[in-house]
């Protein structure tokens, strides 16, 4: 099946600080790309919808000038922490459609820990 | 906004069918219903999909009933990698939009 990889898969960071999560298709283009976060024994919650070359749409509730998504590129997307805070802890999960099936792969997921 | 109802949690012998219920009475023509599984700290697993004919394929069966109001997915002979969290999903074909439900989580006892 289709490849989608997160990086890194594990990062603590301090409190105000950001931090830059990256999502890649490996074999193949994605137009589209999906952020989930998932807090601990809760289901995934969509965050934001990452199109390539176009700003990234952002479901109700979820700071976009917080959590910065960017998609520069056909395999590549990447989510920004900014100023971190301990709430902000989570698991992040980043997703993308294989075009013209309908599928949709998960990548691996970043534990985000903020101390 | 999950357009689906799973039970929460269930159990089942190593070695036996596993059969996961999702309600989705709410379905419109044009939606799939998708099966994801998550282990625990991984990202989902896609598992199955389908529209209105029953799907089978090397990892599980999807049996829809005939006015698609709910599913269940059948893991044939469930081993102990089988435990997860099962989410039943319905989405418009090629509408990119995935949102998860609470989902069920499958324990698989020795």
């Amino acid at each position: 099946g289709a490849v989608v990889s997160q990086h890194p898969s594990r990062v603590i960071c301090k409190s105000g600080t950001s931090v830059k999560i990256e999502c890649r298709s490996l074999d193949f283009q994605a137009t589209t790309m999906f952020w989930y976060r998932q807090f601990p024994k809760q289901s995934l919650m969509l965050m934001a919808t990452s199109n390539e070359g176009s700003k990234a749409t952002y479901e109700q509730g979820v700071e976009k000038d917080k959590f910065l998504i960017n998609h520069a590129s056909l395999t590549l997307s990447t989510l920004t922490v900014t100023s971190a805070h301990p709430e902000d802890s989570s698991f992040y999960i980043c997703s993308a459609s294989v075009p013209g099936t309908g599928e949709l792969f998960f990548g691996e997921g970043s534990r985000l820990t903020v101390l | 906004d999950a357009k689906t109802t799973q039970p929460p949690s269930m159990d089942c012998a190593e070695g036996r069918a596993a059969n996961l219920p999702c309600n989705h009475s709410t379905i419109s023509g044009n939606e799939y219903v998708y099966w994801y599984r998550q282990i625990h700290s991984q990202g989902p697993q896609y598992i199955i999909h389908g529209l209105k004919n029953n799907e089978t394929n090397e990892m599980a069966s999807l049996i829809i009933t005939e006015d698609r109001k709910s599913s269940t997915l059948i893991l044939p002979h469930a081993t102990l990698r089988d435990t997860a969290v099962y989410y039943c999903i319905v989405r418009p074909a090629f509408n990119n939009d995935m949102r998860f439900g609470a989902g069920t989580r499958l324990t698989v006892k020795p």
